[in-house]
């Protein structure tokens, strides 16, 4: 059974760094076209892509937040890492993570996690 | 630009059957779409993927009242024997090497 829970703090203060933790199971993060995306939803709004990373360390961002994101995998710990740096009120939304086949160019988002709320404010 | 477009929001009687759309944007009509489902204060459930010709590959579980189908531009989900809990918003996704795409959702109501 593929299961994938975020982590993480709950409130974080405008001009600090976010780091979610995505930690899976069901599935190796070693295992070919294996992969991970994280996704975001503001309160009452649309779901967004932030990045994605694959077993064989193919890592894509979303442009317009390419220069905050970072994202890494720690395959001993089943965990795929998040961190956005600088964040704003903006940036207060349900963070996502979820398991996507690969290629990139081909892939399948096939499972998701039950996400976790991050608000930005101070 | 890799772009989808949705309805913001659709309705039909319970029982019915709904048409949802997701538009690509212009060159890109022979992309593949995936449909997720995301019911009221829940996170997004995987529906199915869909290709251009139509044949679609759908997620564990997921009911054969929902169906999808292509024509050229367009991605269609269909839901069959509409229930309420079939009430929620519907979001198409897309992607190319190095990039994915959402569209903006579709909220369906069932009356």
């Amino acid at each position: 059974q593929v299961t994938l829970k975020e982590s993480g703090p709950v409130l974080v203060k405008p001009t600090e760094t976010l780091t979610l933790t995505c930690t899976v199971s069901g599935f190796s993060l070693t295992k070919a076209r294996m992969g991970v995306s994280w996704i975001r939803q503001p309160p009452g709004k649309a779901l967004e892509w932030l990045a994605h990373i694959f077993s064989n360390d193919e890592e894509s961002y979303n442009t317009s937040l390419k220069s905050r994101l970072t994202i890494s995998k720690d395959t001993s710990k089943s965990q795929v890492v998040l961190s956005m740096t600088n964040v704003d009120a903006v940036d207060t939304a349900t963070y996502y993570c979820a398991r996507i086949i690969g290629p990139s160019w081909d892939l399948l988002l096939d499972h998701w996690g039950q996400g976790t709320l991050v608000t930005v404010s101070s | 630009q890799l772009v989808l477009t949705q309805s913001p929001s659709a309705s039909a009687s319970l029982g019915a059957s709904v048409k949802l759309t997701c538009t690509l944007s212009s060159g890109h009509s022979s992309y593949a779409i995936a449909w997720h489902q995301q019911q009221p204060e829940k996170g997004p459930r995987y529906l199915m993927k869909l290709n251009s010709d139509g044949s679609h590959t759908k997620g564990d579980g997921i009911p054969d009242r929902f169906s999808g189908s292509s024509s050229g531009a367009e991605r269609y989900l269909t839901i069959s024997s509409l229930q309420s809990e079939d009430e929620a918003d519907y979001y198409c996704q897309t992607w190319a090497t190095g990039i994915q795409v959402f569209g903006g959702g579709t909220k369906l109501t069932v009356l």
